[in-house]
């Protein structure tokens, strides 16, 4: 079976670009996550969705960022403008329920590494 | 809200040495509780998951855990470490029917020959 599968493996830009990460979950699942990884601050919860629909979009620091997820099975995360500060691997993650209920175990893609210069 | 703390920000064993990674969380319903691995350059991949039952969870790779309530705690244990184990590793926990998991800051383990 495919995993998550996320695109591309590795984007370098400049600062001032628009920068678009894309996700495909797993089939099946109703739950998707973005995080943001850095050695500063650690895994960091973007925004997750349940059923297409965004639930919690707290982590999301700044409105440059914004999120969508128009069917099960895509999902991109877009940062517009870019700064150096965004640079950091960007990982989506999706879970399945279980009797209805999130079971909170993910499968994650292999991230996204982006840099901007 | 529930929140994880990893003891260690890098912990070194030799191979064929205990691997000891510790974890404590803290949690004011039951807890779900996991640990995941992640390898270089690769995503997150759960290692291990305690929800409820047996105390002693047995996961991949030869790593197993014990939830212990009345120390908060939830260490990941092998008995024997391998050159291979040399990773980062996440505690994490969340709770029944919410969707968010909390992480810890992670534990990076190293493997010496």
């Amino acid at each position: 079976d495919a995993g998550v599968i996320q695109s591309p493996r590795h984007e370098v830009t400049e600062m001032g670009q628009e920068v678009t990460l894309r996700c495909k979950p797993i089939s099946g699942h109703n739950s998707l996550f973005w995080y943001r990884q850095t050695m500063m601050r650690g895994l960091e919860l973007l925004i997750y969705f349940n059923n297409n629909v965004p639930i919690d979009d707290s982590g999301m620091p700044e409105d440059r960022f914004s999120a969508k997820m128009p069917n099960a099975s895509f999902s991109t995360l877009k940062i517009q403008p870019s700064e150096p500060r965004d640079s950091a691997v960007y990982f989506c993650a999706s879970s399945p329920t279980s009797g209805g209920l999130n079971t909170g175990e993910l499968f994650f893609g292999e991230g996204s590494r982006l840099t901007v210069l | 809200a529930q929140s994880v703390t990893q003891l260690g920000s890098h912990v070194s064993v030799s191979e064929g040495a205990l691997v000891l990674l510790r974890c404590n969380y803290s949690s004011s319903v039951p807890p779900y509780l996991f640990w995941y691995v992640q390898y270089p350059n690769q995503g997150l991949q759960l290692l291990l998951k305690y929800t409820t039952g047996a105390t002693l969870v047995k996961g991949i790779n030869g790593f197993e855990a014990e939830f212990k309530k009345s120390e908060t705690s939830f260490h990941l244990t092998k008995p024997s470490a391998h050159m291979s184990d040399a990773a980062e590793y996440f505690c994490a926990v969340s709770v029944l029917g919410y969707s968010t998991l909390t992480f810890g800051k992670g534990t990076m383990l190293l493997v010496s020959p």
